[in-house]
């Protein structure tokens, strides 16, 4: 079975400061990560995805992820927060080319001006 | 190209009663897939079809069906339904090449009273 934990329910950032999101996985086989943004009202909007090719995936609006086998992790960053990142993000898991995805619980993030 | 469409965007319903939700896919896109989020969690999968066919279900009871019609359109229905069916219900499509990403609907807002 796969799954993530998110760890931190809420995080709150000032604008231009670094946003870091952490993602941990666990996962029987290789996995496939992503990383999806949503909007109040909105649905899911891919940022990035990791398919087992380079550890540092980039993303869409200036995110990047790491994948790390040895830590089981995948964190998403961000080098210098905006007003518009404000939302909420979700790392989800599947095996391999397996829609069947699995979601942690979300990140909220707040940015302050 | 139009997005992922969901209707209605919004829907209050009775203990008991059933509800069905539509989806249109992307044009292309033969693959749909449904995932339930309630209020402060991330999405849970609850089907997927490809080509008219059921290829995925994931852990929700039998008060749960849905089906893909010959335009790649699909029905999510929820019958007797129960104030925990409460959620956002979200549509995802996505294409038959090699890591095509989903691509999610905005949702439809379900509220059981």
């Amino acid at each position: 079975a796969q799954s993530v934990t998110q760890l931190g329910s809420h995080v709150s950032v000032s604008e231009g400061a670094l946003v870091l999101l952490r993602c941990n996985y666990s996962s029987s086989v290789p996995p496939y990560l992503f990383w999806y943004v949503q909007y109040p009202n909105q649905g899911l909007q891919l940022l990035l995805k990791y398919t087992s090719a380079a550890t540092l995936v980039k993303g869409i609006n200036g995110f990047e992820a790491e994948f790390k086998k040895s830590e089981t992790s995948f964190h998403l960053t961000k080098p210098s927060a905006h007003m518009s990142d404000a939302a909420e993000y979700f790392c989800a898991v599947t095996p391999s080319n397996d829609y069947k995805l699995s979601f942690g619980a979300g990140t909220t993030v707040t940015v302050r001006a | 190209d139009a997005g992922v469409t969901q209707s209605p965007t919004h829907l209050i319903k009775t203990r008991g009663q059933q509800v069905t939700l539509r989806c249109s896919p992307i044009s292309g896109h033969k693959s749909v897939s449904w995932y339930q989020q309630v209020l402060g969690q991330g999405p849970q999968f609850i089907f997927q079809y490809y080509e008219k066919e059921e290829r995925g279900r994931g852990n929700f009871p039998d008060r749960f069906s849905a089906r893909q019609f010959p335009n790649y359109s699909s029905e999510l229905n929820v019958n007797a339904l129960l104030l925990g069916d409460s959620a956002l219900y979200l549509c995802a499509s996505t294409g038959s090449s090699y890591n095509s990403p989903l691509h999610f609907g905005n949702g439809t807002r379900l509220t059981v009273t």
